[in-house]
Formats: structure tokens, sequence, C-alpha cells
């Protein structure tokens, strides 16, 4: 499968643990971005990487979640001192994104659902 | 800021029977329009989008939009719904550095 690979696609944890996903793009997408999206509600955009820098975050981007992509390959997501408020699906996308275009269509992953007990 | 709104959050209809969607929007920048599709299990998927040019834009699987820019409008259209079409419809607007900005989605259920 050459599509979005998130890992894992569930996750339980308990109140004020620490949690990470993983996001693997498409090989050659320089883009990267990850959302949040909870029931009832369409996904919400929390960051944005063009290769390795993280270029735009969003203000629902708290303090406790911080996001990586070292290589400019994959991506880290992390939580900290998880919250019930951040039970939701977390989706990541990527896309070529080429300079002086038009942006590009995005493939999403299928997403890691997080529930904090 | 950017928004969009989707009018109708649940959808039912039978076979056969022409579908539209609602879908209006407000933007600073270049608009940029989209119409994602979410089946039952499976991972957002690019129904159609709109960059600039002919304001009808088709998509996969039957699918069509029209951009009206007086009405801030990208309304999503099919003549002739199948049961396979049962699925989360989201629109949205941006993209590049600004991300995605979703509507809330529409359920629709195709009856068979």
């Amino acid at each position: 499968d050459t599509g979005v690979s998130q890992d894992p696609r569930h996750k339980i944890t308990k109140r004020g643990q620490n949690v990470t996903f993983r996001c693997d793009p498409i090989s050659e997408h320089n883009r990267l971005y990850w959302y949040r999206q909870t029931l009832g509600q369409g996904p919400e955009f929390l960051t944005y990487f063009q290769n390795e820098a993280q270029l735009e975050k969003s203000r629902l981007l708290s303090d406790r979640f911080s996001a990586e992509r070292p290589k400019g390959s994959f991506s880290t997501l992390e939580i900290q001192r998880t919250e019930q408020g951040d039970s939701a699906m977390y989706l990541c996308a990527s896309s070529t994104g080429l300079t002086g275009l038009n942006w590009i269509e995005a493939f999403f992953g299928q997403g890691t659902r997080l529930t904090v007990v | 800021a950017q928004s969009v709104s989707q009018h109708n959050h649940h959808v039912i209809l039978s076979e056969a029977a022409s579908l539209e969607l609602g879908c209006n929007y407000s933007y600073g920048g270049t608009v940029n329009l989209f119409w994602y599709v979410q089946y039952p299990g499976q991972h957002l998927q690019l129904l159609l989008k709109y960059f600039s040019g002919d304001p009808l834009v088709k998509g996969i699987k039957g699918f069509e939009a029209e951009f009206i820019k007086s009405k801030f409008s990208f309304n999503l259209r099919k003549p002739s719904v199948q049961w396979s079409d049962t699925a989360e419809y989201f629109c949205a607007v941006g993209g590049g550095a600004d991300g995605l900005t979703f509507g809330k989605g529409t359920h629709l259920i195709i009856q068979p």
C-alpha cells in the first residue's frame, strides 16, 4: 500500500499519560499535515510541515502537543499529560505542495483514534 | 477567519433520487474548494476540487459541484444516487499553509 500510513490505529490511555502517534506520508510528498476530528465535526487543522520545517500551527495546538518531522519523511505527534478532551481521531495527510502552484490534493491516512479514560 | 457551513447534517434518499448537498464558505484568500467523501471505515478521499476556471467541476463517481462566487457557495450534486454513495461528505476551503477548513459534514444514507 503506497498511501499515507498511520500507527497505531487505536490508542486507549489513562488521563495524564503521554502518547505518541506516527505518520508515514506518501514517499514523494514534501508537505505533511495533522488534523483532529471529533464526533460530529469535520477535521480541524493542527499543524503543517514543508519537508522538515514546521511552518504553521493552529491555536488548537496547545503546548501539550508537539509535532516533529526530523528528516522530512515520517512525522510524530506527541500529546503530553493527556486530558479527556484530547479524545479524538488524529488524521495525517500529505501532498506534493510544489512551490508556486495551487495547493495540491492532500491524501489522508486512516487516522489514529485516541481514547483518554 | 475562514469557515465552511454545510446545511444538511443528515440526508436520507432512495436509490436513483437526485442529490444536492449545500456548502457555503467564507475565506479571505484565493478560493480553493474541495469536496471529500468518507465511506464507512475508510479514509477521507477527494471527490472533486475547484481552483479556477470553469465553475462547474466534475469529479469521480458521477459527482459534480458548481462554484457560485456571488453566493459563496460550492454545492455538490449527483443526478442519480446509488446505495454505495452512503457515506459522510465534507466540504472544505483553503489549503497550503493555512491547511484546510472543513465543514461539519453531511451524513448521507441511501436506501435501496
